[in-house]
């Protein structure tokens, strides 16, 4: 069965910090994709990456970044200088690759807070 | 851009009534998904539909069933609501996407997930 374990629920951080929000994921699949979406206040979940599971180069995006590691079944993201338009709640997903019949499996979400 | 359609953002019914929560999606996609999301709980999946008339239990469906008469419409019901399904509902849209970079064999991924802005119903 597949899953998705973000431990930590809230994060709050003064501007400018770094932070690392964690996803510890489960799959039997060897093909498999990983997400990461952002919620912020207005609700609207937003697509920020997706990475399948033959790439584990990390990826870097302006401030953002993430980490993929096969070894450990994890998939960090970090926000390098946070500002507070980062506060939202960030959700981590897995999906497997076999078919387009493939479910998407989300974590419990990080709310991060950022304070000016 | 793509676009999400939930027919209502509030819906407020009571218990035993049946209930219609409606999306539409504008960009041809072949993939709709239903999940409710609860504090704590982040997002569960209901149902998803991967092709018209085809659907596929998630990992709660339990209370829920769905209906994909036409590609941009996807449905879910509450037959009998319940107290206990009152929750944020949310439904997102995606195409499939082959992925020559993983097999050559047609494996691919829902390339992106296009979310809805959600419907709250509460169950009186």
């Amino acid at each position: 069965a597949q899953k998705v374990t973000q431990a930590q629920t809230e994060i709050s951080v003064v501007e400018k910090e770094d932070v690392t929000l964690d996803c510890v994921y489960e799959t039997r699949d060897t093909t498999y994709y990983l997400f990461w979406y952002k919620q912020p206040p207005s609700g609207e979940l937003v697509f920020l990456i997706r990475r399948n599971s033959f790439d584990e180069q990390n990826e870097i995006s302006g401030r953002y970044s993430w980490n993929f590691q096969k070894s450990t079944s994890s998939f960090n993201f970090t926000i390098t200088a946070s500002q507070v338009v980062d506060s939202a709640v960030y959700f981590c997903a897995l999906s497997d690759g076999y078919s387009s019949a493939s479910k998407i499996i989300f974590g419990s979400g990080t709310r991060l807070s950022i304070r000016p | 851009d793509v676009k999400v359609t939930q027919s209502s953002r509030y819906l407020v019914k009571r218990t035993g009534e049946k209930v219609f929560l409606e999306c539409v999606q504008d960009m041809d996609h072949e993939n709709m998904f239903w999940y409710r999301q609860d504090p704590g709980l982040g997002l569960r999946l209901i149902y998803f539909s991967y092709d018209v008339k085809m659907k596929e239990k998630g990992d709660i469906p339990e209370g829920y069933s769905v209906s994909r008469e036409k590609k941009e419409r996807f449905s879910l019901i509450l037959e009998s609501a319940s107290t206990n399904q009152t929750s944020m509902y949310l439904c997102a849209s995606s195409q499939f996407t082959p992925d020559k970079a993983v097999t050559l064999w047609g494996q691919g991924t829902n390339e992106k997930l296009f979310f809805g802005s959600g419907t709250q119903l509460s169950v009186l």
